[in-house]
């Protein structure tokens, strides 16, 4: 079957840098995505992966290595509005997507 | 504003009454969405209509019906629910069913008592 994980809950600190992990078994692959969500709104799109290596955008980065079936999020510089939930979603062979259950980050002060 | 509108965003109904969730996009895309959002549980994709057009049906219960009269408007019409069935049920598009990323819109919050 295929398969996303990521963790459930992680806590950072204001200013921190928190690197968010995800691992898939998929059917094939046609790129990551990884949207952020924050309670009771919609998610949105931080980011997309194809190729190996590191797609940076501001404070945020994400890296794919489609030979180990892993990506993560990274995030720099932490905010009391990155509170969210970051969620992990692969494109299969037929361009399904497979979503993770999603990652809460939690930012203290 | 990501430019995906669902209305109701919130909706408590009984498990006899008949209602309905509306979604509208205003990208130009061509590929909608219904998806079931559970807590601590991954997107579940329910329905995808590209050109009004259904492409996708995950073996979801009839008691779900959508509708996409054009390829700005989508639908989903509840009738006889069952408690399990409370979720935030999230509508979304794209350019293409293979094209692009998803954009949301913020949901529908039902309860089904």
């Amino acid at each position: 079957g295929q398969n996303i994980d990521q963790p459930t809950e992680m806590t950072a600190t204001e200013g921190a840098i928190v690197q968010i992990n995800c691992t898939y078994q998929t059917s094939g692959f046609n790129g990551l995505f990884w949207y952020q969500q924050h309670a009771g709104e919609a998610p949105t799109f931080l980011s997309y992966n194809v190729l190996d290596g590191l797609e940076e955008k501001g404070r945020f980065s994400s890296f794919l290595s489609r030979s180990k079936g892993y990506s993560y999020l990274l995030l720099k510089e932490l905010q009391m509005k990155d509170s969210a939930s970051y969620l992990c979603a692969v494109r299969d062979s037929n361009y399904q997507l497979i979503w993770g259950a999603g990652t809460k980050l939690i930012i203290k002060p | 504003e990501t430019g995906v509108t669902q209305t109701p965003r919130h909706l408590v109904m009984g498990m006899t009454n008949k209602k309905s969730l509306k979604c509208e996009q205003h990208l130009g895309h061509n590929a909608m969405y219904w998806y079931k959002q559970s807590a601590k549980k991954p997107l579940e994709l329910m329905f995808v209509y590209s050109l009004e057009e259904r492409v996708e049906n995950n073996s979801v219960p009839s008691r779900f019906s959508p509708e996409c009269p054009n390829s700005s408007h989508l639908f989903l019409h509840l009738h006889t629910l069952q408690p399990e069935d409370s979720a935030l049920y999230l509508c979304a598009s794209s350019q293409g069913l293979d094209t692009g990323e998803l954009f949301f819109g913020e949901g529908s919050r039902l309860t089904v008592l």
